[in-house]
């Protein structure tokens, strides 16, 4: 079955930097485009990125572009998301999904919760 | 980038009763490969988001057919035929037509 594993969360000073990981298993993962999408504390949904399944395109929100970077490693089965110079205004549970191909997200991870304070 | 609303915020319903969410986009979601990519998902409590509904009215892989979607162009709407309490928790729509990926608020769906 298909499994996402965030990890690599935790707390982070303003203008610090932290890299998410997400472990996928129970699917050829080289074959899906990957997104992450976050979720502040008691708020709604956010897309955070989105990366094609060859890594050949990548998109992003304004809020993010220029801080966030997705990257995967189809050897490893795992993606990735580097996120620099964080604000306050990123604290959130981040969640990796796949994508089928249909312009939606048909399985989530369990989430990695971020905290940038000081 | 495409605004999504959706009503009403929170819905009391009375077990086996229906539930109707109503969802609407800022612009068409029908794509130029003729396809509307709105999709539904579901957030119980303390669980993270599933997906029920892709493609305004397909429903995904284990949804119960209790759950419908419907709907064109810019207005849409999740029916739940006769609510049970493992329904209980938060429903977004979400665009996928264009990007940025965006979604509704979300529906707080409670027993009465």
């Amino acid at each position: 079955q298909v499994q996402l594993v965030e990890s690599g969360g935790g707390v982070v000073q303003p203008g610090g930097f932290l890299r998410l990981s997400c472990a996928a298993s129970g699917f050829t993962f080289s074959s899906y485009g990957m997104h992450w999408v976050r979720q502040a504390p008691g708020k709604g949904l956010e897309w955070v990125a989105f990366i094609r399944y060859d890594g050949s395109n990548r998109y992003y929100p304004d809020s993010v572009k220029g801080r966030f970077t997705i990257s995967r490693d189809n050897s490893k089965n795992t993606l990735y998301l580097q996120m620099n110079s964080l604000r306050a205004e990123d604290t959130a549970v981040y969640y990796c999904a796949k994508d089928p191909g249909l312009k939606m997200l048909d399985y989530w991870g369990q989430g990695t919760l971020v905290t940038v304070s000081s | 980038d495409i605004v999504m609303t959706q009503t009403p915020l929170s819905s009391p319903v009375t077990l086996g009763q229906p539930a109707s969410i109503s969802c609407r986009s800022s612009q068409s979601l029908v794509h130029s490969d003729g396809n509307t990519y709105l999709s539904w998902l579901q957030q119980r409590p303390g669980q993270p988001p599933r997906l029920l509904i892709y493609k305004i009215s397909n429903r995904f892989s284990g949804v119960p057919d209790r759950f419908s979607g419907s709907g064109a162009g810019t207005d849409f709407t999740l029916k739940i035929n006769r609510v049970e309490a493992e329904d209980v928790g938060v429903y977004y729509c979400m665009q996928g037509t264009q990007f940025p990926l965006t979604f509704g608020g979300g529906t707080k769906v409670e027993i009465k």
